[in-house]
């Protein structure tokens, strides 16, 4: 395992509901991220947090909402999805600084598969 | 802007081959450069990663890559593949960019290994 886990692994929901997933990193790490990964399609940073604060958002929707209470916990809630919103979301962290630390390693969870109906 | 092309979206190995998955980028500057996997329903696996130094990095698993400058490669290589080898694998480059690494993946190659 890499230090890093997601809840649900997978998510079946309809396009009125609200859910959200859940990320948590085990690793110390001062940076946060979500991927939308689809079929056929390279992976998509949507969200960055780093020491907490966002510093991206990748043109994502409205209808996506990122959460970072803390360094070790990232949400990202869902309302009024899309079937085209259907997708495998991975969480990342890293350790993110100045020099040699700028250029570390993300560690990914196993994902969530998203369904929606 | 940054990229990473992954030509290939399929490469068959027979086990025991060596195998090469391939890689060329276009960033400004020194590219930071990674390799991961991802095997079936799991999250990406880190293999590898160029920063500065040996053009030729080691990494998990046996797997190995070459960073060629003049040719903006980095491709992916292993002496003798395995059919547990057999993944999608992802290139990626990396920016730092307002205080974070930014990743720019490519699209990705599947990596099939037949017995």
């Amino acid at each position: 395992e890499t230090g890093v886990t997601q809840t649900p692994r997978h998510l079946v929901m309809g396009m009125t509901n609200k859910k959200s997933l859940k990320c948590e990193q085990h690793l110390g790490h001062n940076a946060m991220y979500w991927y939308k990964q689809s079929a056929k399609k390279p992976l998509e940073l949507m969200f960055v947090y780093s020491l907490e604060e966002r510093v991206e958002n990748n043109s994502v929707p409205s209808r996506f909402s990122p959460e970072c209470p803390n360094s070790s916990h990232l949400f990202l809630h869902l309302h009024t999805l899309q079937p085209e919103d259907s997708a495998l979301y991975l969480c990342a962290s890293s350790q993110v600084g100045r020099g040699p630390l700028a250029q570390e390693t993300q560690y990914f969870g196993p994902g969530t598969r998203l369904l929606v109906l | 802007a940054q990229s990473v092309a992954q030509p290939e979206d399929q490469v068959n190995v027979a086990e025991g081959n060596p195998l090469t998955v391939k890689c060329t980028y276009s960033v400004s500057g020194n590219p930071y450069l990674f390799w991961y996997v991802q095997y079936p329903n799991r999250g990406l696996q880190f293999l590898l990663k160029y920063i500065t130094g040996d053009n030729l990095v080691k990494g998990s698993y046996g797997f190995e890559a070459e960073f060629n400058k003049s040719q903006t490669s980095f491709h992916l290589k292993k002496p003798s593949a395995l059919v547990s080898d057999s993944a999608l694998y992802f290139c990626a480059v990396s920016s730092n960019s307002g205080g974070y690494n930014k990743l720019i993946f490519g699209a990705g190659t599947r990596l099939a290994v037949h017995p």
